[in-house]
């Protein structure tokens, strides 16, 4: 069965980073690529970027460069995500989503969120 | 980037009834990926490649379209339709999500 684990919630000070974990089981990991998805509260979704952990390849959205960095550690099949200086915009609940092989890359696999919270 | 547009941003149905709900894109894309998200979940992949249904999704739905407009149907609202929908594509990067459809039961 695919599972995607993620980190629990954050709480983060203005201006600190916060890194956060997905943990792939029940597929090769090497085999997918990863999206990270935010979610803002009350809002839709927004594509932050994605991760080929085959070859370590990344594509951000053009808005999250410089915010997002999207890494992995292929030993234990882990995505992480890291958000840099972090402001009044950055509280939102973050996914991570497999991307499909079947058809035109959906995404067929999600996490059940990491909620991040920005408070001094 | 392709914006993807719900109409409508809200809806509300009775039992029973015929539910449709659009995604209009900006520009014409291949395909259209369609998520369901109740309250407080994570998102599911719901329809793909226009009118796929993903595995365990109910009959009742179907999705449709090509070019610019594409479409979700519901033939018979059940309460646990009750959710928000978003439409999907990655014809082109960056990927992008429409807003979203809230569907509630009347």
């Amino acid at each position: 069965e695919v599972q995607l684990q993620q980190s629990g919630p954050e709480l983060v000070k203005p201006g600190a980073s916060v890194k956060m974990s997905c943990k792939a089981s029940g597929y090769t990991f090497t085999s997918y690529v990863m999206h990270w998805v935010k979610q803002k509260p009350g809002q839709g979704l927004e594509w932050i970027g994605y991760f080929n952990p085959y070859n370590d390849i990344t594509k951000y959205n053009e808005k999250f460069k410089g915010k997002a960095t999207l890494t992995s550690d292929k030993s234990s099949s882990t995505a992480y995500m890291e958000l840099s200086s972090l402001t009044s915009e950055d509280p939102a609940v973050y996914y991570c989503a497999r991307t499909s092989r079947d058809g035109y890359y959906a995404m067929d696999y999600w996490g059940q969120g990491t909620s991040v919270t920005v408070s001094s | 980037q392709i914006v993807l547009t719900h109409s409508p941003a809200i809806m509300s149905a009775f039992l029973g009834e015929k539910v449709t709900m659009t995604c209009s894109a900006s520009s014409s894309v291949s395909y259209m990926h369609w998520y369901q998200q109740k309250s407080g979940t994570f998102p599911k992949r719901w329809i793909y490649d226009t009118s796929k249904l993903a595995s365990g999704v109910p009959a009742r739905f179907s999705g449709s379209g090509s070019g610019t407009s594409y479409s979700l149907t519901i033939s018979s609202m059940e309460a646990e339709d009750e959710a928000t929908y978003y439409c999907q594509q990655w014809s082109s990067n960056p990927p992008t999500f429409g807003a979203g459809t809230k569907l509630e039961l009347k």
